[in-house]
């Protein structure tokens, strides 16, 4: 069985500083990794997926995650934060071959001060 | 931009009555899917659906619950005698495919069945 372990319920940054949500994952078999996020009275969007290709991947709005299976790890990170990108974010995987079905992390609220 | 639609927003209803959550994938889509999140807890997995017959469905996806296609549009979850423990955000999405290959699946925005 897979699962995700999102290792920080709610992180905080000032506007234009480092963003940095932390994912670590099990998974008996190669994974597929995802991050989406969800704003206020919106839909799951997702910001970036990984399916065995490059291990950096680069999403949208400037986010961009690492797999790192010897840590089994998929933090996301974003180099500068702006007020849009508080939301909640959730590291989701799914097991090869069961792509239909998406196992979710708890989710991190992320908080952007000005 | 297409987008999933979910309807209503928010729905209450009483133990032991029947709800049917309603959903309008995006229209070239084929795979469809119900997740749910109660309160303060993981998005779970409930069901997948194609070729109007259910592909997976987890634990939790019990006798009350059923989803159907009724037309070319909607896309419904039906929950048979509500309980409490059933209060939660009901998520519907859609795919172009699945199967082996990843399909970013599509979210609505939820609605929030709240069983009094």
């Amino acid at each position: 069985a897979q699962s995700v372990t999102q290792l920080d319920s709610h992180v905080s940054v000032s506007e234009g500083t480092p963003v940095l949500l932390r994912c670590n994952y099990s998974s008996s078999y190669s994974p597929s990794l995802f991050w989406y996020v969800q704003h206020p009275n919106k839909g799951l969007q997702l910001l970036l997926k990984y399916t065995s290709a490059a291990t950096l991947v680069k999403g949208i709005n400037g986010f961009e995650a690492e797999f790192k299976k010897s840590e089994t790890s998929f933090h996301l990170t974003k180099p500068s934060a702006h007020m849009s990108d508080a939301a909640e974010y959730f590291c989701v995987v799914s097991v090869s071959g069961s792509a239909r079905q998406l196992t979710f992390g708890s989710g991190t609220q992320l908080t952007v001060l000005p | 931009e297409p987008e999933v639609t979910q309807t209503p927003s928010h729905q209450v209803t009483q133990m032991g009555q029947e709800v049917i959550l309603r959903c309008v994938p995006i229209s070239n889509h084929l795979y469809f899917y119900w997740y749910r999140q109660i309160l303060g807890q993981k998005v779970e997995f409930l069901v997948s659906f194609y070729n109007n017959e259910i592909s997976e469905k987890s634990e939790i996806f019990d006798d009350q619950f059923s989803v159907e296609r009724p037309d070319g549009s909607n896309f419904t979850l039906k929950i048979r005698s509500t309980k409490l423990e059933d209060s939660a955000m009901y998520f519907c999405a859609s795919s172009v495919i699945g199967g082996r290959s990843y399909n970013e699946q599509f979210f609505g925005p939820g609605t929030r069945l709240t069983v009094l």
